[in-house]
């Protein structure tokens, strides 16, 4: 079966722009979790979303946001890009429930602002 | 809160050694304890699970064991392979979060380099 995708795999942005990432979760899957991933903090949580509906949502400024469409897929979007946004931004899709037991990760998108 | 230490690397081993990766958690309940492998250039997978004290968890070679007593699950493996070159994550899941769902708490990563 198709695993999870993410696009674009590679972004490079201004300070100041804005960018939009997106997901598709295997299908089936109607949970999507965000993570931020950087040398300094390792996996930081963003948000999940399930059934179009944000459930959790981690420690980010409101320049991070995203949605989930009725068929599961996810975006994220950042505002007003900063050069700490710097990062590898990574999706994982799961079946209710399961949590971390069940994720599966997408190859993630290497955002760079510039 | 919950937290998860792991060893710095990145980690150096020649082909057949043995591994040990540490990992210490601290939680306020009773947590699920997972490993995670990234390979270059890919998402995380995971790697092994254990959801109670002294159970033991393993895939593909490699060993974990949830020692309560210490809270830590090192990661071993006895004889590494060039292919097993990655970054290695141990996570913890411990209470739901106010929606109601899991969410991990992850190590900063331990890239694990071998050697023909």
């Amino acid at each position: 079966k198709a695993g999870v995708t993410q696009t674009p795999r590679y972004l490079i942005k201004t300070r100041g722009q804005q960018v939009t990432l997106s997901c598709s979760p295997i299908s089936g899957h109607r949970s999507v979790s965000w993570y931020q991933q950087t040398p300094g903090q390792g996996l930081q949580f963003l948000f999940e979303y399930f059934s179009e509906t944000q459930r959790n949502k981690g420690n980010f400024p409101g320049r991070f946001s995203g949605r989930q469409f009725s068929n599961s897929r996810s975006e994220m979007n950042v505002s007003t890009l900063e050069l700490g946004d710097s990062a590898l931004y990574l999706c994982a899709s799961s079946l209710e429930g399961q949590g971390p037991l069940g994720y599966t990760f997408g190859s993630g998108t290497r955002l760079t602002v510039v | 809160g919950d937290s998860v230490t792991q060893m710095e690397g990145p980690v150096t081993l020649s082909e057949e050694a043995f591994l040990t990766i540490n990992c210490t958690y601290t939680a306020t309940g009773y947590p699920s304890l997972f490993w995670y492998v990234q390979y270059p250039g890919e998402g995380l997978q995971l790697l092994l699970k254990a959801t109670k004290a002294d159970d033991k968890g393993s895939n593909k070679g490699f060993e974990a064991t949830y020692r309560k007593e210490t809270t830590s699950f090192h990661l071993e493996k006895g004889s590494v392979q060039v292919s097993d070159s990655a970054v290695y994550f141990c996570a913890l899941s411990d209470s739901p979060a106010s929606g109601g769902s899991y969410i991990p708490t992850f190590g900063r990563g331990t890239s694990l380099i071998v050697h023909p």
